[in-house]
């Protein structure tokens, strides 16, 4: 059954540490999405890449975050420094462009900035 | 007003009814429409998707459109304390490249089916 997956699942840190999330998309999913869940503002997406290049991250702070697709199989987004703001489930989603069925979620990972 | 409508709930409905969800959307070129489940603690998982004016049933799902009304719905038939969740509306929003998508979500609706 394929998933995406993301690790770490749960990660605490002190403010103005550096944190990173990874993402591991479906295998031949062309799509990554990045998106934030806070109970505030619900899912927001921070970036977006086809085909490992960025296409839109208008949704992310670009002072502290960053988002890069290395490879076909890793995706990660960077926040440096980390604030208690931050604190909130990251989710990455991907999926095939060509097809207007929908995008599969990673389990996500809750960042907790203290 | 923001892109993507629902009310936040909780919708509360006894086991065996039928729960309806509904979203509206501000964007008249949106082209697709999706509902995610949501349990709590969890990702959202795709349930529905949908295009075309009319209904799209699945199971014991239902996804309604109507675009002139920029409205969607989700019935569920038989409800169960299993469908417990936060159910969430996706609107496509087209791509700055118009190629591909981009989910606008709306907030969620939280169902309790009460056994």
């Amino acid at each position: 059954d394929a998933r995406v997956t993301q690790t770490p699942r749960h990660k605490v840190t002190e403010m103005g540490q550096e944190v990173t999330m990874r993402c591991q998309p479906i295998l031949g999913h062309n799509t990554v999405f990045w998106y934030r869940q806070t109970m505030m503002q619900g899912l927001e997406l921070l970036a977006y890449f086809r085909n490992r290049a960025p296409l839109d991250d208008s949704g992310m702070p670009k002072d502290r975050f960053s988002a890069e697709m290395p490879d076909a199989t890793l995706a990660t987004l960077k926040i440096q420094p980390s604030e208690p703001r931050d604190s909130a489930v990251y989710f990455c989603a991907s999926g095939l462009v060509d097809r207007d069925d929908g995008y599969t979620f990673g389990s996500g990972t809750r960042l907790t900035v203290v | 007003q923001k892109e993507v409508e629902q009310n936040s709930g909780p919708l509360s409905v006894p086991e065996g009814a039928i729960a309806s969800l509904n979203c509206t959307y501000s964007d008249r070129g949106s082209q697709s429409f999706f509902w995610y489940r949501q349990y709590s603690g969890k990702s959202p998982e795709l349930i529905m998707f949908i295009y075309s004016n009319g209904d799209k049933e699945d199971g014991r799902f239902t996804a309604q459109l109507n675009k002139a009304s920029q409205y969607v719905s989700l019935l569920i038939r038989d409800s169960q304390p299993s469908d417990s969740a936060t159910y969430l509306c996706a609107v496509n929003k087209p791509m700055f490249d118009n190629y591909g998508q981009n989910f606008v979500f709306g907030p969620g609706t939280r169902l309790s089916v009460l056994p």
